[in-house]
């Protein structure tokens, strides 16, 4: 089976820079992915790493390690729009190469 | 317009009856899929389709059925709606060897009250 852990919530100031973490346990792994979630709205895509290291996109930036089953969101400058609910998910070798979701971190900015 | 739509937007049913949420995408992907979101569970996996003629259960398909009656369309319905199948149902849609992130794009979500 699969299992992710993320924490549940994070509050950072708008400005700044925060890290979500995302740690896996997983029968076999093609890659970690990240989506984006506000209160209300449906899931967007906004990375996805299947090699170690560091993606950077604008703002964002996903690391992963897959020796350490681990991965984090990085979001920098941040801005009160970024409020919002970010998910980690593997994508694994079953019949789909399925998504499997992290629980979800509430990221709330503050001014 | 939206690529991809979900009917209705909401919806709030009685236990025992039998509904059906529709899904349609105009982005001409092959994969569909159906997810339930439940507050502090994420997103879990009800079923999948790679196409119209193939369909797969997912991580929580008892008390779901699903259909794929055009390549652009894919239905979820509870045969006999129980209380605690009130979550908000997301479909999403992928296309296969598009992209090797195989990112999924999501509905605006249908949530459903069982009462």
């Amino acid at each position: 089976g699969q299992s992710l852990e993320q924490p549940s919530e994070v509050t950072a100031v708008e400005g700044a820079i925060v890290q979500i973490n995302c740690t896996y346990q997983t029968s076999g792994f093609y890659g970690l992915s990240w989506y984006q979630q506000h209160d209300g709205g449906a899931p967007t895509f906004l990375s996805y790493n299947a090699l170690d290291g560091l993606e950077e996109t604008g703002r964002f930036s996903s690391f992963l390690s897959r020796s350490d089953s681990y991965g984090y969101l990085l979001l920098q400058e941040l801005q009160m729009k970024d409020s919002a609910s970010y998910f980690c998910a593997v994508r694994v070798p079953t019949g789909a190469n399925n998504l499997f979701f992290g629980t979800g971190t509430r990221l709330t900015v503050i001014p | 317009d939206a690529d991809v739509t979900q009917t209705p937007r909401n919806r709030i049913t009685k236990t025992g009856k039998r509904i059906m949420l529709e899904c349609s995408q105009t982005k001409g992907h092959d994969r569909m899929y159906w997810y339930r979101q439940d507050p502090g569970l994420g997103l879990r996996l009800i079923y999948y389709s790679f196409d119209v003629k193939d369909i797969n259960k997912g991580e929580i398909s008892d008390g779901y059925s699903v259909s794929r009656q055009a390549q652009a369309k894919f239905s979820l319905s509870l045969e006999s709606a129980i209380p605690n199948q009130t979550a908000l149902y997301f479909c999403a849609t992928s296309v296969h060897g598009g992209s090797p992130k195989e990112t999924q794009y999501f509905g605006p979500g249908t949530r459903l009250l069982v009462l």
